[in-house]
This record gives structure tokens, C-alpha cells and sequence, in this order.
């Protein structure tokens, strides 16, 4: 099992520009979420899945947007890219809510120039 | 809305020296879990805590769910060089949307030789 993927592993922007992060798992989860890690802040939820089809809004949702067309697949896409974007952001995934472990996926690096 | 809060920050700490990081819940929560981001990499599972007072360990981490199951606390015994990294334990909320987890800001763990 490759667990959770994610791509890109980089990517530059310049402020405007948008943008769609993949993320992938094949260990047939039903929750499946977006986080984005700045120095210091710890891990912020973006937006989560509780299942295919379904999204819902996080801690900080605001500049992006999700889709989760398919269970294996989670969508986290930047409609214009703004500086205050630039971080690290992590997929995750977990069999169900909050009683289950999170698996998360090796991050992707984003900066927007 | 429920929060999650660690302390410290962070810890420089001398190779062989103890370790304890704190967290903290303003309600009850029905479990806690305990991550580990590695410098570069991404937050790995270390452990679930579910009964009020339960003591679990691993190796030299010995992880503690108070009685309140409101609080929690990790403890490394005569750290390594490979303990170093940011850990983070995480509480299950229930919202509308469904029932996931909320980090703690996480406590970021140096060791020198």
C-alpha cells in the first residue's frame, strides 16, 4: 500500500495564479482532510471529507475550495493564489472521525511569490 | 469552540536528559492522540489514549490521559538524538459535519550532544 500520496511535492506561484493539489489513498478511508502547517501555528484544517461526495469547511477555509468526486480522492484547489497562501500543506486521511488515527500524506510546499 | 493547547513551545534539552510535553483541553475529551513530525517530514501517529488515567509505554515514552480526560502528557526518558522532531497530541470535537480531530499547537523538541 503507497498509503497517502500527494502532488506536487513543490510548487511556485505567483500571486493570482491558481492551482490544484492531489491527494490520494488507497487504504479505502471514508474521512479524508486538508491542513496547512505555518512556523509556529501548528496544523490548521482547511476543509474535510467525511465521505465521497461530500466536503466540508475547517479552521480556515477561505481562499480555497474541494472536491471529492471519488473516495480515493481529495482536491484542495487555489482559485488565486495569494502570498499569505505560502506554506506547507498536509493531506490526511482516517478510516472514520475522531476516534481513528490519521494517516497524512508527505506534504506539499507551496510558495506564491 | 474546543481548544487544544500544549506547552512548551519548544525545549532544547541535553542528550540523556528527560522530556515532558503538556497538553491540554478545554472540555472532555473522548480520546487523545499523540503525533510526530520529524524535521522535513510529515505528523506520524505515536499512540491513543481512551480510558480516564490510562498509562500507556513505548520504549522510553511513557504517554498519560489525566483523569478528567481533559489533559494529557507525554514524557521522554533520557532523550536521543532521534526523539528530536515536534510532537503533537490531537481531541476528537463533534460538529455538524461530523466528529474529527483538533491539534494541539505542538511542542517542538531539540536535543543536543
Amino acid at each position: 500500500n503507497a498509503g497517502v500520496t500527494q502532488t506536487p511535492k513543490f510548487r511556485v506561484l505567483k500571486t493570482g495564479q491558481s492551482m490544484t493539489l492531489l491527494c490520494a489513498q488507497d487504504m479505502n478511508h471514508e474521512y479524508m482532510y486538508w491542513y496547512r502547517q505555518d512556523p509556529g501555528m501548528g496544523l490548521r484544517l482547511i476543509h474535510y471529507s467525511v465521505g465521497e461526495g461530500t466536503t466540508a469547511k475547517g479552521e480556515v477555509p477561505d481562499g480555497y475550495n474541494v472536491s471529492r468526486l471519488k473516495k480515493q480522492n481529495f482536491l484542495l484547489g487555489l482559485e488565486s493564489a495569494a502570498p499569505s497562501q505560502t506554506s506547507v500543506y498536509f493531506c490526511a486521511s482516517s478510516l472514520s472521525g475522531g476516534a481513528y488515527e490519521q494517516y497524512f500524506g508527505p506534504g506539499t510546499r507551496l510558495t506564491v511569490t | 469552540g474546543q481548544q487544544v493547547m500544549q506547552i512548551p513551545q519548544y525545549q532544547h534539552v541535553q542528550e540523556g536528559e528527560d522530556f515532558t510535553t503538556y497538553c491540554n483541553s478545554s472540555t472532555t475529551l473522548s480520546n487523545i492522540q499523540w503525533y510526530k513530525q520529524r524535521p522535513g517530514g510529515h505528523p506520524v501517529f505515536l499512540i491513543q489514549l481512551v480510558k480516564s488515567g490510562e498509562v500507556k509505554k513505548q520504549k522510553r515514552l511513557t504517554f498519560q490521559f489525566g483523569e478528567a480526560k481533559k489533559n494529557s502528557s507525554l514524557h521522554i526518558t533520557a532523550t536521543q538524538t532521534t526523539d528530536v522532531g515536534t510532537y503533537f497530541c490531537a481531541g476528537p470535537i463533534l460538529t455538524g459535519g461530523g466528529n474529527k480531530l483538533t491539534f494541539g499547537t505542538g511542542t517542538q523538541l531539540k536535543v543536543e550532544l
